[in-house]
C-alpha cells in the first residue's frame, strides 16, 4: 500500500524559534498533500491543502503566515512553524492522496511529528 | 458550524464481543463518510468507507451502517480484538476542487477491549 512518510517524528524547540516537518509519499506520486493539527484528546483539524507547484489553502482561521506550506516536488511537502509558541505545540499530521489509487476520497495518513515548544 | 460529532467518547468491551460505535452528523452535503482507526502516537488507519447513496457496507468483520434520516453513522466490530483497542474517528468527506475531497473529523471514540 502507499505509505507516506514523516520527519522528525518528534521535535523540541524553544519559542520563537522556526521549526520544519517534512512529508513524504514514498512509493507514489502525491499531487496533493493535506496538513493537520491534533490536540491531546481531539481530533485532527485540517490546516491546509497543498497541490504540487501551487500555494496551499488555507482552512478559516489558519495563518498562512505562521504555517509555511511548500509543495515543491511531487513526493514532498513542508510544513515550516515560524517563531512557534507554547501554544503551537501539538501532533502535526500529513496525508497525501494517490492519484492512481482509483479511490479519490482515500488519504493516506502519516504517522505524524511530535512538536512541542518551551 | 457544521460538524461531526460522536454520542460515547469511550467504549470498554471485553474480547469476542462485538463492538459498536456511533457518529452523528450534521451537513448532508457530503460524498462519503469513512472510519479511521488511530492508535497511539501514529496517524490514521483507513478501516471502511461508504458513500453517501448506501446504507450498508461490510468488511472484513467491520459494518458500517448510514442511516441519513437523522444523520447517523455507526461502525460495527464483530469479535473484537485486543488489537483493535485505539481511538475511532468518523470523517465527513466532501468534494473539493482537483478530484479531491476534503475531510472534516469528528471527536473520537476510544475503543479499549479487555482481554
Amino acid at each position: 500500500g502507499a505509505v507516506v512518510s514523516q520527519h522528525p517524528s518528534w521535535v523540541i524547540c524553544k519559542s520563537g524559534t522556526s521549526v520544519k516537518i517534512e512529508c513524504r509519499s514514498l512509493d507514489f506520486q502525491a499531487t496533493t498533500m493535506f496538513w493537520y493539527r491534533q490536540f491531546p484528546k481531539q481530533s485532527l483539524m485540517l490546516m491546509a491543502t497543498s497541490n504540487e507547484g501551487s500555494k496551499a489553502t488555507y482552512e478559516q482561521g489558519v495563518e498562512k503566515d505562521k504555517f509555511l506550506i511548500n509543495h515543491a516536488s511531487l513526493t514532498l511537502s513542508t510544513l515550516t512553524v515560524t517563531s512557534a509558541h507554547p501554544e503551537d505545540s501539538s501532533f502535526y499530521i500529513c496525508s497525501a492522496r494517490d492519484p492512481n489509487s482509483g479511490r479519490d476520497n482515500e488519504q493516506f495518513f502519516g504517522p505524524g511529528t511530535r512538536l512541542t515548544v518551551l | 458550524g457544521e460538524s461531526v460529532g460522536l454520542h460515547l467518547p469511550t467504549l470498554s468491551v471485553q474480547e469476542g464481543d462485538n463492538s459498536i460505535i456511533n457518529c452523528a452528523y450534521s451537513n448532508s452535503a457530503s460524498d462519503y463518510f469513512i472510519w479511521y482507526k488511530q492508535e497511539s502516537g501514529k496517524g490514521p488507519q483507513f478501516i471502511i468507507d461508504i458513500r453517501s447513496n448506501m446504507d450498508k457496507r461490510q468488511g472484513q468483520r467491520v459494518t458500517v451502517l448510514l442511516n441519513k434520516t437523522v444523520k447517523h453513522l455507526s461502525l460495527q466490530i464483530a469479535a473484537t480484538q485486543p488489537g483493535d483497542s485505539a481511538v475511532y474517528f468518523c470523517a465527513e468527506a466532501r468534494y473539493i476542487l482537483g478530484s479531491n475531497y476534503k475531510l472534516t473529523f469528528g471527536k473520537g471514540t476510544l475503543l479499549t477491549v479487555n482481554p
